[in-house]
């Protein structure tokens, strides 16, 4: 059975960082390209970053571009989010998922529970 | 990027009866689109992946329609564990992009 776990979540004021973790079990890690998915309170999903497999290419939407980092530790099985620079629009539950890819792109398969980030003074 | 536009924004439905959720994207999805269901306080599942094709133990009430621009989640008898938030989600072009959501209510 897959698993992820978030963690790493919690308040920050504007212009700090956090480091969100995502320990990914029941599959072989390193096989799969991950994502980090957010959700501001009351709205609906927004994509943020992506990484390969191999942690060799990264993928950002420009919302968190230069200021966001995605990397992966295959030997632990755990996917990271380093956030720096943050602001209250960053707000959100922060959500770990697993790709698949299919044609052209990627869809997610299995998330996790998800770690609320709340950037606020 | 593709821009994906859900509607209605609410349902309300009656258990036992079928809800049509529709997914409109901003140029060809071709048939590279997903349906997400997301309960209250929990993470999205995965239904719906290649337009059509149900998830690992997804129940055969819920089918997927449709390509290019026009996409259609169909609920043929809704259960009371049914009634969440639907999202799609279209993965033809980079970047992969959401829709607002379609919530289904008890009517």
């Amino acid at each position: 059975e897959v698993q992820l776990l978030e963690s790493g979540g919690g308040l920050v004021q504007p212009g700090g960082s956090l480091r969100l973790s995502c320990a990914a079990s029941g599959f072989t890690f390193s096989s799969y390209a991950m994502t980090w998915v957010r959700q501001a309170p009351g709205k609906g999903l927004e994509w943020v970053s992506s990484i390969s497999g191999s942690g060799g290419s990264t993928y950002f939407a420009d919302s968190v571009k230069g200021r966001f980092t995605i990397s992966r530790d295959n030997s632990k099985n755990t996917l990271y989010l380093q956030m720096n620079s943050l602001r209250a629009e960053d707000t959100a539950v922060y959500y770990c998922a697993k790709e698949m890819y299919a044609a052209a792109g990627y869809y997610f398969d299995d998330w996790g529970q998800g770690t609320l980030v709340t950037v606020s003074s | 990027e593709i821009v994906m536009t859900q509607s209605p924004v609410t349902l309300s439905v009656s258990p036992g009866e079928r809800a049509t959720l529709s997914c409109r994207a901003s140029q060809s999805a071709s048939s590279n689109l997903a349906w997400y269901q997301q309960k209250p306080g929990q993470a999205p599942r995965l239904l719906i992946y290649g337009a059509s094709t149900r998830a690992t133990g997804i129940p055969a009430r819920f089918s997927g329609s449709g390509s290019g621009t026009e996409f259609t989640l169909t609920i043929s008898s809704l259960q009371s564990e049914d009634f969440a938030v639907y999202y799609c989600q279209q993965y033809n072009i980079w970047p992969q992009t959401f829709g607002g959501g379609t919530k289904v209510e008890i009517k």
